[in-house]
């Protein structure tokens, strides 16, 4: 089993739809949490770390079910721009500042 | 966040031979990081580089392949050797700062193809 699974995708929604993509983790023992985007051809960039809490950034919210071990990410009113692969990143307790990455849940937004 | 450079950006490369990739960093880091992501897969580190001692590999990887330097806080190389088609990749290079050491930022990548 691995140890950050994603749905690869790709999700094909319509401009203005919500749509959500959800991680999975192995390691109960994790301490942090974030989703990375990347672009086609590029490298990938932070897009939110995950709080226990939940946290919100416009129109992205990302949420962190420990009991579950899953982790999600909601982007509402979708736009062309969002279209990119999420990646799902978990750092596991003991693993230094060892990035674990899921392989990604592809979008494309269309109009 | 800082900004990060990779040379070369992509190579094209004869089994066999080897290949050195510098990353450069615009301010000291903390912590700098190589990574590989293999056609249609996502990122795997490889190893941590450490600044004046020898890099931290990552299960499956080993210093004879992938020889890391790090001889200062701005700069790293990473060099494939002995290069074959499988290590036909995109090499990333990473970096961490000690006031926010879990938040990594990523070089532009550098596309290697092995012919």
């Amino acid at each position: 089993r691995k140890e950050v699974e994603q749905d690869p995708g790709p999700f094909n929604v319509p401009e203005g739809a919500t749509v959500a993509f959800n991680c999975t983790y192995s390691n109960s023992a994790s301490q942090s949490f974030f989703w990375y985007r990347q672009d086609c051809r590029k490298e990938p960039k932070l897009l939110m770390s995950v709080y226990s809490s939940g946290n919100e950034d416009g129109r992205f919210t990302a949420q962190l079910n420990r009991a579950s071990q899953y982790i999600s990410l909601l982007i509402r009113d979708s736009k062309l721009s969002d279209s990119a692969t999420y990646l799902c990143v978990v750092i596991f307790t003991g693993g230094g500042n060892k990035l674990t990455f899921g392989t990604g849940t592809q979008l494309k937004v269309e109009l | 966040s800082a900004v990060i450079s990779q040379k070369p950006s992509r190579d094209i490369c004869q089994r066999g031979t080897s290949l050195t990739i510098q990353c450069q960093v615009d301010s000291q880091v903390t912590m700098m990081f190589w990574y590989r992501q293999q056609p249609g897969q996502s990122l795997t580190l490889i190893a941590t580089a450490n600044q004046g001692s020898e890099a931290t590999y990552e299960s499956g990887f080993v210093i004879d392949k992938f020889p890391i330097s790090r001889p200062n806080l701005t700069f790293s190389t990473l060099t494939v050797s002995n290069m074959s088609p499988e290590d036909s990749s995109i090499y990333l290079c990473s970096v961490a700062d000690i006031t926010s050491t879990d938040t990594q930022y990523f070089g532009p990548g550098t596309r290697l193809t092995v012919l």
